[in-house]
């Protein structure tokens, strides 16, 4: 049971460029979450997916894009880095039926 | 709109040295108050969920205490592993489950 898992752990991006961050889990959350947590700074809801087929905008999703596909399988896609982008992300899923939220061990990302 | 405010941003303990971290919230209905625990290089890693004022939880050298606007994570004679950041979020009741975190509070522990 290897829980949140994300790839990959480190990427430098040039300004303009595009990729996605994988997030896939074996805990059968429904519930999964992208955020970003900048130095100093508590961590911020980029988009989150309530199931298969459903994802909402949190609190910061301008640059990002979601999908959900499978239960498994929650990406974060980046179109057009920009250095505000700068960032370490983290997936995390649960939350539901007084269970915690569980979290990768993020991906640490810079744009230059 | 919720909001999260820990106290103080860093903390420098000796071995055994007993203190507490705060944590002052506002949110529209709290359903559940969450104390993660985060080491370099990695995510946070849950530590309790608090749900209604006069609550406690220990775990260890920590207790986690609950009020209507603020939180504290006790951490009594405390060791060089508890050499953290601690984060404090909550989770608002009506909402898709999502987390509003704190800043954090850096935890050193010195030998």
């Amino acid at each position: 049971n290897a829980g949140v898992t994300q790839t990959p752990k480190f990427r430098i991006l040039k300004i303009g460029q595009s990729m996605t961050l994988q997030c896939t889990q074996d805990m059968n959350h429904n519930y999964m979450y992208w955020y970003r947590q900048d130095p100093g700074m508590g961590l911020k809801l980029i988009y989150y997916s309530v199931g298969a087929g459903i994802t909402d905008k949190g609190e910061v999703p301008n640059g990002y894009n979601v999908s959900r596909s499978t239960t498994e399988d929650f990406p974060l896609r980046l179109e057009l880095a920009a250095p505000s982008q700068t960032s370490v992300y983290f997936c995390a899923g649960g939350g539901v039926d007084n269970q915690p939220q569980h979290f990768g061990d993020g991906t640490r990302l810079s744009i230059l | 709109e919720d909001q999260v405010t820990q106290s103080p941003e860093a903390l420098r303990l000796q071995e055994g040295e007993s203190s507490s971290l705060n944590c002052s919230y506002t949110v529209s209905g709290l359903r559940g108050l969450f104390w993660y625990r985060q080491d370099p290089g990695k995510g946070p890693e849950f530590l309790f969920t608090l749900y209604s004022a006069g609550e406690e939880k220990e775990k260890e050298r920590l207790k986690a205490t609950l009020t209507k606007k603020e939180s504290f994570l006790h951490i009594t004679a405390p060791k060089p592993e508890d050499s953290a950041t601690y984060l404090c979020a909550v989770q608002a009741a009506g909402s898709a489950r999502q987390l509003t975190f704190g800043s954090g509070t850096q935890l050193t522990v010195l030998p």
